[in-house]
């Protein structure tokens, strides 16, 4: 059972937009920023987001990132065949002393 | 260009130990906390051990605490996992990650790298 919580799975047809929620509590999202990270089938995770909004140089902007209270939500627009991954959010959990992510988020593009 | 490159898994009996390392370059390597991260076959992130810069905070999942230590060598810009009294459960994938700031209470994790197999059994 991840500390974080997140939809098991997420579709949407391409070209459309998709939002993938973060769920945890004060002791982590509500105290701490949030990251995404997208894992393409057998890769590495990828660093999406940081500081719960902020792009790495090279992500595009098509990925986007929101939090409010103890929620983080992962917008995805203009959906490409190539966005289909595991998505992740993590953080710091300041009662655990320990990063924490949620259990991840398949998305189809159908 | 910068990079993590991880090594030491293998297949090891319940109760053995491994040490995994992973080397870094192209960095200012103590300036950065590293985490370790572990993914099970099929299964999702998980958060196992994070050392910041310095070397001098060190934090641990539950799961793996008492039995497992990070340490870094920043003279040899590499950073350390002594896995002791391993368990089938600990069977993963495990990746380093270089986190974007030095405290180790971040986890905003921008360089992985490619990931060394454990199995315990």
């Amino acid at each position: 059972q991840s500390v974080l919580t997140q939809p098991p799975s997420v579709s949407a047809a391409p070209g459309q937009k998709v939002t993938i929620s973060c769920s945890g509590s004060s002791s982590n999202i509500g105290n701490n920023y949030v990251s995404w990270y997208q894992q393409l089938p057998g890769t590495a995770p990828k660093l999406l987001l940081y500081d719960n909004n902020k792009r790495p140089s090279g992500i595009p902007d098509r990925f986007s990132g929101s939090k409010s209270g103890t929620s983080a939500t992962l917008g995805i627009t203009g959906l490409q065949t190539g966005d289909e991954a595991d998505y992740y959010c993590g953080t710091w959990d300041s009662s655990l002393s320990a990063g924490v992510f949620g259990g991840g988020t398949k998305l189809t593009v159908v | 260009e910068v990079q993590l490159l991880e090594s030491g898994g293998g297949l090891v009996q319940p109760g053995g130990s491994l040490r995994l390392s992973c080397a870094a370059s192209g960095f200012t390597f103590s300036s950065y906390a590293i985490s370790w991260v572990c993914q099970a076959p099929g299964k999702g992130l998980e958060w196992v051990s994070g050392i910041s810069g310095s070397g001098g905070s060190t934090f641990y999942a539950d799961s793996v605490k008492g039995r497992f230590t990070i340490s870094r060598d920043n003279s040899k810009n590499t950073l350390y996992l002594q896995m002791n009294s391993l368990r089938a459960e600990d069977t993963a994938v495990y990746y380093c990650a270089k986190d974007r700031y030095s405290s180790g209470r971040a986890g905003a994790f921008d360089i992985w790298g490619q990931g060394t197999m454990v199995t315990v059994s």
